[in-house]
Parts: structure tokens; C-alpha cells; sequence
């Protein structure tokens, strides 16, 4: 596609209940990002894939969160069991390679009630 | 693990003026970020830069990989300039860390 893509823009969950995140990447970008923005908050890492190397996963949060990147293209981020906390703006970035421009989706704006 | 501190946090200015946003780092990098993000509104990358200086329009954003410093500038400074910049930074093929931004009110 023409941007970095993320689905779905808005959703709002029950505390305890899983939800996934979906990332559509820029076509041939091999870098992509996960970023969460709580509110009045700066860009927290939680995880990174680069190429068909293993992912850094230093950034998550809990083991309630995981993420994977099916055939060095789509990734999907899954938060289990959600909390209140858990509620931000989750932003997908992804680079042609690292050392280029990033781009950003628009984010999926997750409401743990 | 880089730190990346910018200044100042909170910008008011009046339209027309020069505006410069800071932002340094402490470990040696491969890559600039400068970010753009309106409230309520998504991430859009403004520059990516190695070295030197460039130019789009009325911003400008130079790097001094000596010192371990950028900045942005905004000529000319128009109320739709209003938004949180944002500096990243990035070595090799390691996650890019942020700044925590800086908030810029552009009154008319």
C-alpha cells in the first residue's frame, strides 16, 4: 500500500478480555516498530523486527504482551488479559531499512474499560 | 542505551518568529529522526539526516555528529505549525529511541 496501515483505528475492550493489533507495512520495508503513547506521554518502545532477524522484545511491557511478524510483512501485536493501563495509542512505524525514513500509521487508539 | 533529551519542552511563540527546537544525544548514531505529530492527529516524518543540514520549505534541521546535536528550525512561524516535534535517534539495527518531545503553540 501507499502507507503504513493499522486496523483497527479505534477499540474499546473489556478489562481482561485479549485484543490484537494489526500493522500493514509499507511493501519491502524490512524494519517495523511497535510504539505505545499513553496520554500527555512520549513514544515508549516495545518492540522491533528487523529483517529475518530474532525480534528485540526488550520493550514489552509484561508477558501479556507478544507480537509476530508473518512473512517479513504483516505483524500483529496481541495484548492478553487487558488492563485499564494497558490503554494508549498504538503506533506501527516501519523503515525500508534501518538508517532510513521512518513512517508512521495512524495508530490504534485501544480503550481498556 | 542512547539518551535523547530535547529542549525546550513547551514553545510558545508568536506567529512570524523563528522557532529552534534542540535535541541531543549521548551515544553516536546512525541516523536523525525529526517528527511532526498535530493533536489528535498521526506521526509524520519530517527529516532523516546523517550529517549536515536539510531544508524543506520553512524547516530546517541540521545535525552535528561531533557534539551530538540537532535542531529544527522554523522560519517564519504560522499558526498550523502548532504541534509536539519529536527527535528519534537510531544506530545500526537498533530500535530508535525518543525524545519526549517538544510542544509548540504558534499564536496569531
Amino acid at each position: 500500500g501507499a502507507g503504513v496501515s493499522q486496523s483497527p483505528s479505534n477499540k474499546v475492550t473489556e478489562k481482561g478480555k485479549d485484543v490484537e493489533l494489526r500493522c500493514d507495512p509499507i511493501s519491502g520495508h524490512t524494519a517495523l516498530y511497535w510504539y505505545r503513547q499513553s496520554l500527555g506521554q512520549g513514544l515508549e518502545f516495545l518492540i522491533y523486527f528487523q529483517g529475518n532477524s530474532a525480534p528485540d522484545k526488550s520493550g514489552l511491557p509484561s508477558d501479556r504482551f507478544s507480537a509476530e511478524r508473518t512473512g517479513g510483512s504483516v505483524s500483529t501485536l496481541t495484548i492478553q488479559r487487558t488492563q485499564q493501563e494497558d490503554s494508549a495509542v498504538y503506533l506501527c512505524a516501519t523503515l525500508l531499512t534501518s538508517g532510513t525514513e521512518a513512517f508512521f500509521g495512524q495508530g490504534t487508539r485501544l480503550t481498556v474499560v | 542505551k542512547n539518551e535523547v533529551e530535547q529542549s525546550p519542552q513547551n514553545l510558545t511563540a508568536q506567529e512570524g518568529e523563528f522557532i529552534t527546537i534542540n535535541c541531543s544525544y549521548s551515544v553516536g548514531i546512525s541516523a536523525l529522526h525529526w517528527l511532526q505529530q498535530h493533536p489528535g492527529g498521526g506521526i509524520v516524518s519530517l527529516f532523516m539526516l546523517s550529517s549536515g543540514k536539510k531544508k524543506h520549505g520553512r524547516l530546517i534541521a541540521t545535525i552535528n555528529i561531533q557534539e551530538k546535536h540537532s535542531s529544527l528550525h522554523i522560519t517564519a512561524s504560522h499558526p498550523r505549525d502548532s504541534a509536539v516535534y519529536i527527535c528519534a535517534v537510531g544506530e545500526g539495527n537498533t530500535p530508535l529511541v525518543f525524545g519526549k518531545g517538544t510542544r509548540l503553540s504558534v499564536i496569531a
